[in-house]
């Protein structure tokens, strides 16, 4: 079936430095692509999310980059905060937008 | 909040136990799905309703049986349950079942099967 493959699982920042964490997807008629947080004892939040016509989105400190060719996309967080630390999740739209597919998540801690 | 409220936020049962667990969402939206979230593995989609009618079942077992009365309220009754169904079950919403419009998490519930 579809998937989405998320890299690395575990991710280690000192606090300023930037955070990069990779999705590639298999569904090439996959057009929507949300990143999520997940704090510790709370569901998944939309932080950023890009759609198919569209490169690059960048809000704040964070930006999500898309190569539709490659089916792979990137989520960028700059100046990292302790705050930061938490489970992020990229999904991509399956079945023509029916419905998303989830990455295994990757758990982030920014050291301060 | 998110506007998806789940109850209760954690529940252990026994094998032979029988409870449900409720989902209510005051966004106004009209899809609603159920998500089992087991650690270190991707969010897995169990049930996905949309005005009230379940649109995809993701071969999950009859022992979790959703109801859906309404576009607002999403149940999920547990009977007899096996300790690997131990895991955080998630509610989210959408406005409609296309997924481009995003999905709104409540904050789960922590089951555990003893």
């Amino acid at each position: 079936g579809e998937n989405v493959e998320q890299h690395p699982s575990t991710l280690s920042v000192q606090e300023g430095d930037s955070a990069v964490i990779k999705c590639t997807y298999s569904d090439s008629a996959s057009n929507y692509f949300p990143w999520y947080k997940q704090e510790l004892g709370k569901g998944p939040q939309l932080i950023i999310d890009i759609r198919s016509n569209v490169g690059e989105k960048k809000d704040q400190r964070i930006a999500v980059t898309l190569n539709k060719t490659a089916k792979h996309f990137s989520l960028h967080i700059t100046e990292t905060q302790p705050e930061d630390s938490a489970v992020y999740f990229c999904a991509a739209s399956i079945g023509y937008g029916n419905k998303l597919v989830f990455g295994a998540g990757t758990i982030l801690r920014v050291k301060s | 909040e998110t506007g998806v409220t789940q109850t209760p936020r954690h529940l252990v049962m026994g094998m032979t136990n029988k409870k449900s667990l409720k989902c209510e969402q005051h966004l106004g939206h009209n899809a609603m799905y159920w998500y089992k979230q087991s650690a270190k593995k991707p969010l897995e989609l169990m049930f996905v309703y949309n005005f009230k009618e379940q649109t995809e079942n993701n071969s999950v077992p009859s022992r979790f049986s959703p109801e859906c009365p309404n576009s607002s309220h999403l149940f999920l009754h547990l009977h007899t349950l096996q300790p690997e169904d131990s895991a955080l079950y998630l509610c989210a919403s959408s406005p409609t079942a296309d997924s481009s419009y995003g999905y709104t998490f409540g904050s789960g519930t922590r089951l555990t099967v003893v």
